[in-house]
């Protein structure tokens, strides 16, 4: 079976802190994407990365930056959180098999 | 600027009947069209696709059908269940499994 973890289901930061949500797939895919859901927005994408040290910024890429040391793990980094970065965030890995997702990390930012 | 459309937020069935959720899409380079089933606090969960050299394809209980001439397309659940409710995105993309487009969903709630 596809897996794709994030390393927390939930999180509370506070304002201006710098957060770092995690993502680890171990199906070898090159693709790796981060989203975010909101109510009504549906899920937008913020960066995504075709190989190891590559990124692309997605459709908001602002208040976000991301990190692809090893092919397997797809970090997003939020460099001074802020409460409109409340949200849940959603990574995926894709290939030809598919796109799948991790549970999803629901971060709060107070 | 949406490029994919779900304009039905929410829609109630009742079990054993038919659902159908709709989509558009403005994008003409899309090709390849994806449904999603996502719960509450889980990731979504792929349930069909359709390339856009197609114009239905069936997977059991689900179907998707493409209109291009329309850049419309629909899922149909037949017959649903309790199960079923939940929300389902339409997604696109410009090549296969590669970066998706999302649509804003529609919350299903099948009734007993």
């Amino acid at each position: 079976d596809v897996k794709v973890t994030q390393s927390s289901r939930y999180l509370v930061k506070r304002t201006g802190e710098k957060v770092f949500l995690e993502c680890v797939q171990d199906m070898d895919h090159e693709n790796m994407f981060w989203y975010r859901q909101d109510p009504g927005l549906g899920l937008r994408l913020i960066y995504f990365s075709y190989d190891v040290k590559m990124k692309e910024k997605g459709d908001i890429p602002e208040g976000y930056s991301v990190s692809r040391e090893k092919k397997e793990r797809f970090s997003l980094i939020l460099e001074s959180a802020s409460t409109n970065q409340t949200s849940m965030y959603l990574c995926a890995s894709s290939s030809r098999e598919g796109a799948f997702f991790g549970q999803g990390t629901r971060l709060t930012v107070v | 600027d949406q490029q994919v459309k779900q304009n039905s937020p929410s829609l109630s069935v009742q079990e054993g009947r038919i659902s159908i959720l709709n989509c558009d899409y403005t994008n003409s380079m899309f090709d390849y069209f994806l449904w999603y089933k996502k719960y509450p606090a889980e990731g979504p969960t792929f349930l069909i696709s359709i390339s856009s050299i197609k114009d239905k394809n069936e997977d059991g209980r689900f179907t998707v059908f493409l209109n291009k001439s329309a850049k419309h397309l629909s899922l149909h659940i037949v017959p649903s269940q309790p199960g079923d409710s939940a929300v389902y995105f339409c997604a696109a993309s410009e090549k296969g499994w590669d970066k998706l487009t999302f649509g804003t969903g529609t919350r299903l709630q099948v009734t007993l």
